[in-house]
């Protein structure tokens, strides 16, 4: 069966450090990949999303950053947080079908503060 | 534009009693449904789906979801609550193209809190 990892699971950071979480998917092969953030009291943001190796789609300018260097590795990234960047973030995944209709599935998330 | 509503922030229900939780949509073309539940401090877990076919769809932990296309909403509806259902729940939507990467557009979510 397929799982999906996320690290760390809480992080408390100062404006201006940088950034890296890092996700990662196991039991399956060429997986759509998805960065959201989940900002206190409000909805999911789609942020990233990936259908290969090197090919990252963002939906929403801002100081973060993403990379897929594996198959079923996503990273999330920022050379200079901000306070806003505050919030709890979720990596997901899916089959690389095509298929609007493919269910997407969600890792435990990271719970990211920036004081 | 694609949109998503969860009219209520929260709904409150006793142990035992029918649940419902509300969601509305408007897409352009037929539209991909999905139910999520987060517990606090924890990813989304997928609930159900509807694609087409059969407007009442059953998913996990006895839910069910209506598709009413004419009132363009899908209803997350449950017989008799628990209080472990107590979470928050998010509708989505996906645009029926063939676009792999595009994401689900999500409601705000709506706070279920089951009282015993």
């Amino acid at each position: 069966s397929q799982t999906i990892h996320q690290w760390p699971a809480t992080l408390v950071q100062p404006v201006g450090s940088p950034l890296s979480l890092e996700c990662t998917v196991e039991g399956t092969s060429n997986p759509n990949l998805y960065w959201y953030r989940q900002a206190a009291g409000r909805g999911l943001q789609l942020l990233f999303y990936s259908v290969g190796i090197g090919q990252i789609s963002s939906e929403v300018p801002q100081n973060l950053s993403a990379s897929r260097p594996q198959d079923r590795q996503f990273i999330l990234s920022s050379k200079k947080l901000l306070l806003s960047d505050s919030g709890f973030y979720l990596c997901a995944w899916s089959e690389l079908t095509g298929r609007p209709t493919d269910t997407q599935y969600f890792g435990p998330g990271t719970r990211l503060t920036v004081l | 534009a694609q949109s998503v509503a969860q009219p209520e922030d929260q709904v409150n229900v006793a142990e035992g009693n029918p649940l419902t939780v509300k969601c509305t949509y408007s897409v352009s073309g037929n539209p991909y449904l999905f139910w999520y539940v987060q517990y606090p401090n924890r990813g989304l877990q997928f609930l159900l789906k509807y694609i087409t076919g059969d407007n009442l769809v059953k998913g996990s932990y006895g839910f069910e979801a209506e598709f009413n296309k004419s009132q363009t909403s899908f209803h997350l509806k449950k017989p008799s609550a628990l209080v472990s259902d107590s979470a928050l729940y998010f509708c989505a939507v996906r645009v029926p193209a063939n676009q792999a990467g595009t994401a689900l557009i999500f409601g705000k979510g709506t706070t279920l809190s089951v009282s015993s």
